[in-house]
């Protein structure tokens, strides 16, 4: 499977915005990018997910470098209900998901 | 509210119970899972189960024993657990789509305590 690697942990301040990196060098060309959150004591729900091009929804912004090697989940104006474990996940078709220890964002207020 | 209700919500048993956990969907998906989420660790994947066969387990001991009746409903036994069982255990469901890649939609888990 190809691997994802994400910052163990980042903070950010209440009402800015905050950009969550995402490596994954292996990717081939079939797989998705796909983003998931976890809340205190919640299962994992769906954020966004692209293929190539840089992709809007109304919980964030996902921005896909051009070789498709990185990834950046942009959440534009943070608050304090987005703080949780962010999972950055490559998926082809209905495989399952696999996930890594992800990104904690603690939101500062 | 996520569409994949689990119940219970929280569950305490003994070592030599036995206890079933739920898992229940009506968004019309034909796969679901089981994840296990220790403290501190990755979530595991444990059981896939497409269109109610199962195709996938990740090496589970068989003290863990699912059943998948039918596409909407999933079922966990759980029979002889040790205290290193105790975990939050999350259901999950996905649809595939000739449009698109599906994304899955969890339960909010069962908290379990085996003392």
């Amino acid at each position: 499977d190809a691997k994802t690697t994400q910052p163990n942990s980042m903070e950010s301040n209440e009402e800015e915005p905050v950009h969550l990196p995402c490596n994954h060098s292996t990717i081939s060309g079939t797989d998705y990018i796909h983003w998931y959150r976890q809340l205190p004591s919640q299962g994992p729900e769906y954020v966004i997910h692209g293929l190539t091009s840089n992709v809007n929804n109304r919980m964030a912004s996902l921005a896909i470098a051009e070789d498709r090697k990185s990834s950046t989940l942009i959440l534009h104006r943070a608050t304090l209900r987005d703080a949780a474990v962010y999972y950055c996940i490559l998926r082809w078709g209905n495989e399952k998901l696999t996930f890594g220890t992800g990104t904690r964002l603690t939101i500062i207020p | 509210e996520t569409g994949v209700t689990q119940t219970p919500r929280h569950l305490v048993m003994g070592m030599t119970n036995k206890k079933s956990l739920k898992c229940e969907q009506h968004l019309g998906h034909n796969a679901m899972y089981w994840y296990k989420q220790s403290a501190k660790k990755p979530l595991e994947l444990m059981f896939v189960y497409n269109f109610k066969e199962q195709t996938e387990n990740n090496s589970v001991p068989s003290r863990f024993s699912p059943e998948c009746p039918n596409s909407s409903h999933l079922f966990l036994h759980l029979h002889t657990l040790q205290p290193e069982d105790s975990a939050l255990y999350l259901c999950a469901s996905s649809q595939a789509s000739r449009q698109g890649v599906p994304e899955a939609f969890f339960g909010q888990g069962t908290r379990l305590t085996v003392v």
